[in-house]
């Protein structure tokens, strides 16, 4: 079954405001987590990624947030654009090979 | 043009035919991925292969065979279409160092008719 799996499905945000997109994982021993961003008619694009040892890591507008006690993981978007408005998936390594695999994906929808 | 290719982007075939979709990366990542991309499922590996010549099986590979003769090449074989194919299929490739930090191609939109 997944192990990575995202709470909401669709997320509306006024353009402007804060982000946040919830992603929760069953495999306590997962020690990689990555987010992807996947526009409408295109594939999947890396955004950011954070190993077990850290709480926090910060890029570019998003900052990933990591709970290894509830296992959840979030993904922050500051003053989020239009250009933000895609499906977000998170992914952790498992399965086959040790290979990705992908949540259910949130689809983040950007009001103007 | 540099980057991750497929081809073609859009195919409509039939039941039981065969079909090939193809993947051409030009920066000689070591690694390459299949997925389908269904609603309701998410992203799904089919098959992923470390280096030319090596290719393993992922979460969903009955009714598809791959090679990779080449590193830069990466194809996909349905060898019988059938309806339950129908789907979005993306390749990708990344470095052998950070085998999760992929680079997606565009996507080829497969119907089985």
């Amino acid at each position: 079954g997944e192990s990575v799996g995202l709470h909401l499905p669709t997320l509306s945000v006024q353009e402007g405001d804060n982000s946040i997109i919830n992603c929760a994982y069953s495999n306590s021993a997962s020690d990689y987590f990555i987010w992807y961003k996947q526009e409408s008619g295109k594939g999947p694009q890396f955004i950011i990624d954070i190993r077990s040892n850290m709480d926090k890591r910060q890029g570019q507008r998003v900052t990933v947030l990591l709970n290894k006690t509830v296992k959840h993981l979030s993904l922050q978007i500051a003053a989020t654009q239009p250009g933000d408005s895609a499906v977000y998936f998170c992914a952790a390594p498992e399965g086959a090979g040790n290979m990705l695999t992908f949540g259910g994906g949130t689809r983040l929808m950007v009001k103007p | 043009d540099a980057g991750i290719t497929q081809s073609p982007r859009y195919k409509i075939t039939e039941t039981g035919r065969q079909v090939t979709l193809m993947c051409h990366q030009t920066w000689s990542h070591s690694y390459m991925f299949w997925y389908r991309q269904d609603l309701g499922h998410g992203l799904r590996l089919i098959y992923y292969s470390a280096a030319a010549d090596i290719t393993d099986k992922g979460e969903v590979p009955d009714g598809y065979v791959v090679s990779r003769s080449k590193t830069e090449n990466f194809p996909l074989t349905l060898e019988s279409a059938t309806r339950s194919q129908t789907s979005v299929y993306f390749c990708a490739s990344s470095e052998s160092g950070h085998p999760y930090e992929q680079y997606f191609g565009p996507g080829t939109r497969l119907t089985v008719t």
